[in-house]
């Protein structure tokens, strides 16, 4: 069973929409929690750290849910610059490893 | 801050042949790693380094070496290339690990390495 998983998508959305995204993971004893973002041949970038009360910053709120060992990632009023590969990184409580989702791809459409 | 550097950006090998990738961080992070992307596979870890002297394996470490000599550099080495190391190398930092969980990492921008 894979570490972490996503839905790949595509998402293809209209401007002004709300998406989510969800992310689940397998190992109960996971520690920290992060989506990443990641243009076209570009490298993958932080968008934000996912903490257990749930944070936003802008636009863009995430939610950790153990009990049900999922990540979320919320996107209200898309706009064109949102297209990109959405990245959900889970790292265990002991060892020194990032595990990555194979991404979720977003297209938002004028 | 330059960030992390990664050279070169773009690779051609034929079956066989050895190089090495290098990766620089000017961020003072003891914590420094590298991936390989293919299509549909996400990013999987192929050595990490927690400081200088200090390596180990990942999910996918063979075929490739690393070391880790000064806290700025963390070199990739292919030992012999082969067809299935085609892929987008990436090499990541980060400060280390707390007891609070693991920071940010900071990603170069990657090498694009064909063998054929």
């Amino acid at each position: 069973r894979k570490e972490v998983e996503q839905d790949p998508g595509p998402f293809n959305v209209p401007e002004g929409a709300t998406v989510a995204f969800n992310c689940t993971y397998s190992n109960s004893a996971s520690q920290s929690f992060f989506w990443y973002r990641q243009d076209c041949r570009k490298e993958p970038k932080l968008l934000m750290s996912v903490y257990s009360s749930g944070n936003e910053d802008g636009r863009f709120t995430a939610q950790l849910n153990r009990a049900s060992q999922y990540i979320s990632l919320l996107i209200r009023d898309s706009k064109l610059s949102d297209s990109a590969t959405y990245l959900c990184v889970v790292t265990p409580n002991t060892g020194n490893q990032f595990y990555f989702g194979t991404g979720t791809s977003l297209t938002v459409i004028p | 801050n330059a960030g992390v550097t990664q050279t070169p950006k773009f690779q051609v090998l034929k079956t066989g042949q050895s190089m090495t990738l290098q990766c620089a961080q000017d961020m003072n992070h003891e914590y420094m790693s590298w991936y390989r992307q293919d299509p549909g596979m996400g990013l999987r870890l192929i050595h990490y380094s927690v400081g200088a002297g200090i390596t180990d394996q990942g999910e996918v470490p063979n075929g490739y070496n690393v070391s880790r000599s000064t806290t700025e550099d963390f070199p990739l080495r292919l030992l012999s290339a082969a067809p299935s190391q085609t892929s987008v190398y990436f090499c990541a930092s980060s400060y280390q690990w707390s007891s609070g969980g693991a920071y940010e990492q900071f990603f170069g921008p990657g090498t694009r390495l064909t063998v054929l």
